[in-house]
């Protein structure tokens, strides 16, 4: 079945360590996006990536880092920069950037991350 | 960009119909209205999404106001595994960075 992978389901970190969630997808859409959420919070936007070898920052990217060397993967780096790290990370992507206007976004089940 | 406003929250029987509003008064011509849905602790899962006219899936049907104000998502008979927060999102234009704002949405439960 075609759909997104995101692995692991639950990490668990120290403060002042970097870590990468891995999002891998097989529907060979162009575009893919990284959201953070929040308790009680709608999804806010860190970085989306419309093409191999491009990406552009949301608007929560510091802190942040991304690379997207294939198609089908865009891994998301957390930083030590990034001051509240603990959240629910989503990754997705969608056939073409969304102004296609036509163009559904397709989500990951998430990775938690939790950072002591 | 468009912005949607969505009450909080909302109980529907199990069995009913659930008809969840959404008002998006400054959507523009060519914007889309779209509606996802998160069950606690997964990822947001599409349903369905429109421009003018009504549009009709195997999930729900969405209900357009002819002057694209507001709209309407219909659950037809809604069960347990409906209870999720339910995204009403209109995409903003081209070359904006958030390309869909995801707020807090309404949450849904149904009610045995």
């Amino acid at each position: 079945d075609g759909g997104i992978t995101q692995s692991p389901k639950y990490l668990f970190r120290k403060e002042g360590q970097n870590v990468t969630l891995s999002c891998e997808q097989n529907l060979n859409h162009d575009a893919m996006y990284w959201y953070r959420q929040d308790p009680g919070q709608g999804l806010r936007l860190i970085y989306y990536s419309q093409i191999v070898n491009d990406f552009q920052k949301g608007d929560i990217a510091e802190g942040y880092s991304v690379s997207r060397e294939k198609k089908e993967s865009f891994p998301l780096t957390v930083t030590s920069a990034q001051k509240n790290p603990t959240a629910f990370y989503l990754c997705a992507s969608s056939i073409a950037a969304p102004w296609s206007y036509n163009s559904p976004l397709h989500f990951g089940n998430g990775t938690r991350l939790t950072v002591t | 960009d468009a912005k949607t406003t969505q009450p909080p929250s909302m109980d529907c029987a199990e069995g009913r119909a659930a008809n969840l509003p959404c008002n998006h008064s400054t959507i523009s011509g060519n914007e889309y209205v779209y509606w996802y849905r998160q069950i606690h602790s997964q990822g947001p899962q599409y349903i369905i999404h429109g421009l003018k006219n009504n549009e009709t899936n195997e999930m729900a049907s969405l209900i357009i106001t002819e002057d694209r104000k507001s709209s309407t998502l219909i659950l037809p008979h809604a069960t347990l595994r409906d209870t999720a927060v339910y995204y009403c999102i209109v995409p903003p234009g081209p070359n904006t960075g958030n390309q869909f704002y995801f707020g807090t949405g309404t949450s849904l439960t149904v009610i045995p």
